[in-house]
This record gives structure tokens, sequence and C-alpha cells, in this order.
């Protein structure tokens, strides 16, 4: 069945690197995305990587992809205070019309002053 | 940018009314989701649709409908609310040329509480 796990909470201080770690079950997943949501907002599109890329670096953050172990995270560089928020990673599960995006339980980022 | 536009930040009703969540898309994506997000349960799909006039369940649609009568425009409708249909409601839309790949862009959500 189709499942994304991630763990529930990291705690980091500011300046640091945070990596957020995520697994999920659909070999056949074509992209795999990561959301951002902040306390009382909806969920915002943070990056996406095609399952035939590796790694993709946008400014902060950086996706990698190890297919072989179905392992993604997202490691965001100098995290800073306004990086606190839930992040969710999620998979395509199944394809074209019968495809559905399947959502991990999401990571908490506290980042300390 | 794309801008998914959910009618209320917070809306409060009473068990058994009929209540209506109303969600806009102004990208002309063909893909529309509604989903409720609980905590220790994450998001979880109540319904989409990949074109107007077109539905299908997600994996908890009881005690829910929906009408897509116009592409940019798509209705959650708790035909008679309950308390355990409180909850955060969060509204998505993806372009849908391709199915279901593409990226889903979301609402800032309705945090409903019915009392």
């Amino acid at each position: 069945g189709e499942d994304v796990e991630q763990s529930l909470f990291l705690s980091v201080r500011e300046g640091d690197s945070s990596v957020i770690n995520c697994t999920y079950t659909d070999s056949s997943s074509t992209y795999l995305y990561w959301y951002k949501q902040e306390p009382g907002a909806g969920l915002q599109l943070l990056t996406y990587i095609f399952s035939n890329m590796d790694m993709k670096q946008d400014q902060r953050l950086t996706v990698l992809l190890n297919k072989k172990d179905k392992h993604l995270s997202l490691r965001i560089a100098d995290t800073q205070t306004g990086d606190s928020a839930i992040y969710f990673c999620a998979e395509i599960f199944g394809s074209g019309n019968t495809g559905k995006l399947i959502f991990g339980q999401g990571t908490t980022l506290q980042v300390k002053p | 940018d794309v801008k998914v536009t959910q009618s209320s930040r917070y809306l409060v009703k009473r068990t058994g009314e009929k209540v209506f969540l109303e969600c806009v898309q102004d990208m002309d994506h063909e893909n529309m989701f509604w989903y409720r997000q609980d905590p220790g349960l994450g998001l979880r799909l109540i319904y989409f649709s990949y074109d107007v006039k077109m539905k299908e369940k997600g994996d908890i649609p009881e005690g829910y409908s929906v009408s897509r009568e116009k592409k940019e425009r798509f209705s959650l409708i708790l035909e008679s609310a309950s308390t355990n249909q409180t909850s955060m409601y969060l509204c998505a839309s993806s372009f849908g040329a391709q199915g279901f790949n593409q990226p889903q862009h979301f609402g800032d959500g309705t945090r409903l509480s019915i009392l």
C-alpha cells in the first residue's frame, strides 16, 4: 500500500543546517515534493524533484533522492527562525488519472535563536 | 503565481447545518482537490475533480459532496454538519494535461468548527 513516513520533530540552532528525511513506498513515483506549512496557513510548494534526478538545488534548499532506498531528504542551509514550520514530503502514488498525492505526517522544524 | 483562494479562513457552524466551502483558482487548472487536515492524521483526500462536472471520491468522502460547475471553482458541501467534521479544510489545484503528476498548489485553508 501507499505510505510516506517522516520523523515528527527536528530542532536546530539558527545558522545550522537542517536535514529532514522521508521514506516512501511507490517505486514508480515520477515526482516527489516538499511542502512547507506555517502556523495557521495552507501548504506552500517548496520544491520538487523528478524521479530521474539524484539531486536538486535551489538557493538554500537541497533535495537528495535515493531511489534504491526510496529515501528523500531536504537540506536547508543556514537555517533561519523564519524556516520554523511543518515540512511535508509527498509522492504521487499511481499514474495518470488514477494517481493521487500521498503526504507524510509532516516534520515540525523548530529553529532556536 | 498560482492563486488558490478559499472563501473563508474561519467558519463556525452548528450541528445539522448544510455548509458550503468555496475554492477558486486562477490558473485554468484542470484538477482540483479537497483535503482535510487533522492533528496526528496528516492530510486526507476527501474528493477531487479532473474536469468540469466530474468528481471522484478520495479516501474519506462520507458526509461530504462536491460541485464543479465551472472550471475555476470547486465547492465542498457538508450535507448535515457533525462535530467530527471540525477540521482544517484545504483546497488545491493542479495542471492536469498529464494526469496527476503536476504539483498541487494549495489555498490558505478554512478552519471549520462545528458546534
